[in-house]
């Protein structure tokens, strides 16, 4: 099926650090999501990017939507350990009215203090 | 401010019996959809309603899987005959209606163990 490619599938990193991943599709999306999952609960909405190119920040999160309209990224600046967990893309497919989300694999973040 | 929220947070079963799970989505969200989370993945589309129309559903969905959302409001899944196979985290998300419609917010999911 179609699927996201998330990259990289796992940092670890001190504190203080920024942070960059990113999102790559085959195909294209006319919306990206990133989203942050802790252990044990579900995933939560962090940035919702809605137009190529668009640039958008919530606090220490910067998210891009890639030109292309393939790919997306997301930087975390000055980490710090609340900022652990799973980082998870996410783009809308449509199918027979149904905005199916489409997830990438994640990325794990560590940091150690 | 209430988000989504489901209900058992998790559920422990024998194989073979049957379990359901709740979903309450955000009050004024007309969109529910139903997602199953494996460990080291990211979710999977199981099914979607639109108010209490139940439009697609996942070939994950076997046929011992059944979803209602009889008043456009809860939602429940309910799967029978468990199976090992089906020990995983399910999640709820709702989305609102217009413009916004693909950004779904997720409930804290039920995480679900079949021995």
């Amino acid at each position: 099926g179609q699927q996201l490619n998330q990259s990289p599938q796992s940092m670890f990193i001190q504190e203080g650090e920024d942070v960059s991943m990113n999102c790559t599709s085959s195909s294209i999306f006319n919306t990206w999501l990133w989203y942050k999952q802790d252990p044990g609960e579900g995933p939560v909405l962090l940035i919702a990017l809605y137009k190529a190119g668009e640039l958008t920040s919530n606090g220490r999160l910067t998210a891009q939507f890639g030109i292309t309209r393939k790919d997306s990224f997301l930087n975390i600046s000055a980490s710090i350990p609340s900022d652990v967990g799973i980082y998870f893309c996410a783009g809308p497919r449509i199918i027979q009215g149904a905005q199916k989300l489409v997830f990438g694999q994640g990325t794990r973040l560590t940091i150690n203090p | 401010d209430t988000g989504v929220s489901q209900d058992p947070r998790h559920k422990i079963t024998k194989r073979g019996q049957n379990v359901t799970f709740r979903c309450d989505p955000i009050s004024e969200h007309n969109r529910l959809y139903w997602y199953r989370q494996t460990l080291g993945q990211g979710p999977e589309f199981l099914t979607y309603f639109q108010n209490e129309a139940q439009l697609e559903k996942s070939r994950l969905l076997s046929d011992r899987f059944s979803a209602e959302r009889p008043k456009g409001s809860f939602s429940t899944l309910e799967i029978q005959r468990t199976e090992q196979g089906d020990s995983a985290m399910y999640l709820c998300a709702s989305s609102p209606p217009g413009l916004a419609e693909e950004t779904q917010y997720f409930g804290p999911g039920t995480r679900l163990l079949v021995l």
